[in-house]
């Protein structure tokens, strides 16, 4: 069964990078696009960054474009997200995603982990 | 930047029909999914490309996209169903809306 387990959440200064990473089991991860969403405390889904299959391409939201770089390493499953300059806004709970049709939609979801970035 | 809108809230009594909008300029020429998520749970993928449902999804939950808006639609809403959903698109960037919450009184 497909598995996303994200880990490397924590407590962090503003200013400080943190480095996400999400393990991926039970399915092919070399063929899919990944996704990184976000949700603070109490709000809604934020679209963070996807990453193509290849990591060839990779887009991302403007309030972390500069700052945050996703990547992943297909020989051992794993997708990354490397966030530097944080800030108290980053605060939220970061989930990995599967991508499907493209990027169009996400069909399984990690578990999340939390990032929290003090005022 | 391309932007989605969704009411706030929604309430349906149980058994009832339940229909949460997201609104988005020529969203109809998109796919459009949705997501569900209950408190302190990760989003669950119940619609994809419109109207489509992944296995292990009810048959009461359907969707449509046309114009500008995007409707998902649960029938017989039971209060299993009480929770966040939120709708996605792909505009040159992942877009979420702001999420309903689906109240079953």
């Amino acid at each position: 069964q497909v598995q996303l387990v994200e880990s490397g959440g924590g407590l962090v200064q503003p200013g400080r990078s943190l480095r996400l990473s999400c393990a991926a089991s039970g399915f092919a991860f070399s063929i899919y696009a990944m996704h990184w969403v976000r949700q603070a405390p109490g709000k809604g889904l934020e679209w963070v960054a996807v990453i193509s299959y290849d990591g060839s391409n990779k887009y991302y939201a403007d309030s972390v474009k500069g700052r945050f770089t996703i990547s992943r390493d297909n020989s051992k499953n794993t997708l990354y997200l490397q966030m530097n300059s944080l800030r108290a806004e980053d605060t939220a709970v970061y989930y990995c995603a599967r991508g499907r049709d493209g990027y169009n939609y996400c069909d399984y979801w990690g578990q999340g982990t939390l990032v929290t970035v003090p005022s | 930047s391309y932007e989605l809108t969704q009411p706030p809230s929604v309430s349906v009594s149980p058994g009832q029909t339940a229909s949460i909008t997201c609104s988005g300029d020529k969203l109809g020429d998109k796919y459009a999914c949705w997501y569900q998520q209950k408190p302190g749970q990760s989003p669950v993928l119940v619609i994809y490309q419109n109207n489509k449902r992944p296995s292990g999804i009810p048959e009461r939950f359907s969707g449509s996209n046309s114009g500008n808006t995007a409707t998902l639609t649960i029938s017989g809403t039971q209060a299993m169903d009480e929770a966040d959903y939120y709708c996605q698109a792909w505009d040159s960037r992942g877009v979420f809306g702001g999420g309903t919450k689906l109240t079953v009184l």
